[in-house]
């Protein structure tokens, strides 16, 4: 299958902006989805397709994309908002429907 | 409410099975396809097996091929995930999950909108 790279491990200081970014070939002609994850916690989306937030989820959380790469923006980081966050999208290889990247842990200082 | 939630999951040994089940709540069951997704103790999301709206189409990642069989009962709005043969690197959680979002007006099929708590399925003797 394609895969999608993500950076291990990021951090950010309370209240400032962070991104996170993924790569992959898949991206090239497919939409990227964000999933956040908590420790223990199941993953929960918080941003997909070309410019969708679910409802419950705070405004910010943006994602953008450009060629091969697609990054999740956030805009005045919460504490509450450590956590894992995975990229995912189409897989653009034959019969393998989508795939994940390999995550990055966000560290609110 | 929009729910997901598995059962099945446990402590089994080497070359033992397990059958998984994620009841469905509070959306039309027939109109999405499901998925499993796994993750292992400290590791990342993995996609295990997929299955259409209709139950006609499905996918397994190679690694369950010839072990794992995936199903789904409408009348039960049930996810079921049969795992035989089971390894030690089977070992994780596993969730059920959506796929899919749908408005009034659109839908968008390549998200995992709604997932389950998970299920823990260890393979160890």
């Amino acid at each position: 299958s394609s895969e999608l790279t993500q950076d291990p491990a990021v951090s950010v200081a309370l209240g400032h902006t962070v991104r996170i970014t993924c790569q992959g070939d898949s991206l090239r002609r497919y939409y990227v989805n964000w999933y956040q994850q908590k420790p223990g916690q199941a993953p929960v989306v918080v941003f997909y397709g070309e410019n969708n937030r679910p409802s419950g989820i705070p405004d910010r959380f943006s994602g953008s994309s450009s060629g091969n790469t697609a990054s999740l923006t956030i805009t005045g980081a919460q504490a509450e908002d450590e956590a894992d966050y995975y990229c995912s999208s189409r897989d653009s290889s034959t019969n393998h429907p989508y795939v994940f990247g390999t995550g990055t842990k966000v560290t609110v200082l | 409410e929009v729910q997901l939630l598995e059962s099945g999951g446990g402590l089994v040994q080497p070359g033992g099975s397990l059958r998984l089940s994620c009841a469905a709540s509070g959306f039309t069951f027939v109109n999405y396809g499901m998925t499993w997704v796994r993750q292992a103790p400290g590791k990342g999301l993995e996609l295990v097996s997929s299955i259409s709206d209709s139950g006609k189409s499905v996918y397994y990642v190679d690694s369950v091929k010839g072990r794992f069989t995936i199903s789904r009962d409408t009348s039960k709005n049930t996810l079921y995930l049969q795992m035989n043969s089971l390894r030690a690197e089977d070992t994780a959680v596993y969730y059920c999950a959506k796929e899919g979002n749908c408005t009034p007006t659109v839908c968008y099929w390549d998200v995992f909108d709604v997932w389950g708590p998970g299920t823990m399925v260890t393979v160890s003797s």
